[in-house]
């Protein structure tokens, strides 16, 4: 069974930092572009960034470039979101996605004071 | 960036109903579209890769067809499940961006 599961949300400051982790199971890892997919709460979903099957290219939205970084452990199976500079505009689900087909059930990032 | 309209944005229709959704590209995106459906409090689910490939499990009354710039999610007979909102997506060029979504209600 295909599994991603999102670790790491939770409230933090403005300003503030946090690093988002997703575990993949079930499919070869290694083979797949990896993408973080948001959605603020009640609205749509925002696309935000990916990297490709060795790690070696990655792209972002403008709204996160330079604060964002995408990257990932093929030998652990595990994708990483590191947030810095965080915002209360990036108060949002953060999903992983494998490919845009494959996804995971999420994990809330709170920025608030 | 691409632009992609999504109409309408909601609708209500009955079981049985035979329901359209139409996404709109801001410039061609070739086939390279993809529809998602998603319930109140849950991930997304993908239904349908290159304009009109079916995600494996997905019920055959999912289809999509389209290229270029107009695309469509078309459900032959809607089933209790299928109340959700779907999005549209383009992966043709970055960013990657989605349609605002339509929300398919029971009438």
């Amino acid at each position: 069974e295909v599994q991603l599961v999102e670790s790491g949300g939770g409230l933090v400051q403005p300003g503030g930092s946090l690093r988002l982790s997703c575990a993949a199971s079930g499919f070869t890892f290694r083979n797949y572009w990896m993408d973080w997919v948001r959605q603020a709460p009640g609205k749509g979903l925002e696309w935000v960034t990916n990297i490709n099957q060795d790690g070696s290219e990655t792209y972002h939205v403008d709204s996160v470039k330079g604060r964002f970084t995408i990257f990932r452990d093929n030998a652990e199976n595990l994708l990483y979101l590191q947030m810095n500079s965080l915002r209360a505009e990036d108060t949002a689900v953060y999903y992983c996605s494998g490919s845009l087909d494959l996804w995971g059930r999420g994990t809330l990032v709170t920025v608030s004071s | 960036d691409i632009q992609m309209t999504q109409s309408p944005s909601s609708l209500s229709a009955s079981v049985g109903d035979r329901v359209t959704i139409t996404c709109r590209a801001s410039q061609g995106i070739r086939n390279d579209l993809s529809w998602l459906q998603q319930t109140p409090g849950k991930a997304p689910k993908g239904l349908i890769y290159g304009t009109s490939n079916l995600q494996s499990g997905v019920p055959s009354r999912f289809s999509g067809s389209g290229s270029g710039t107009e695309f469509t999610l078309t459900i032959s007979s809607l089933q209790p499940e299928d109340f959700a909102t779907y999005y549209c997506l383009q992966y043709n060029s970055y960013p990657r961006t989605f349609g605002q979504g339509t929300k398919v209600e029971i009438k």
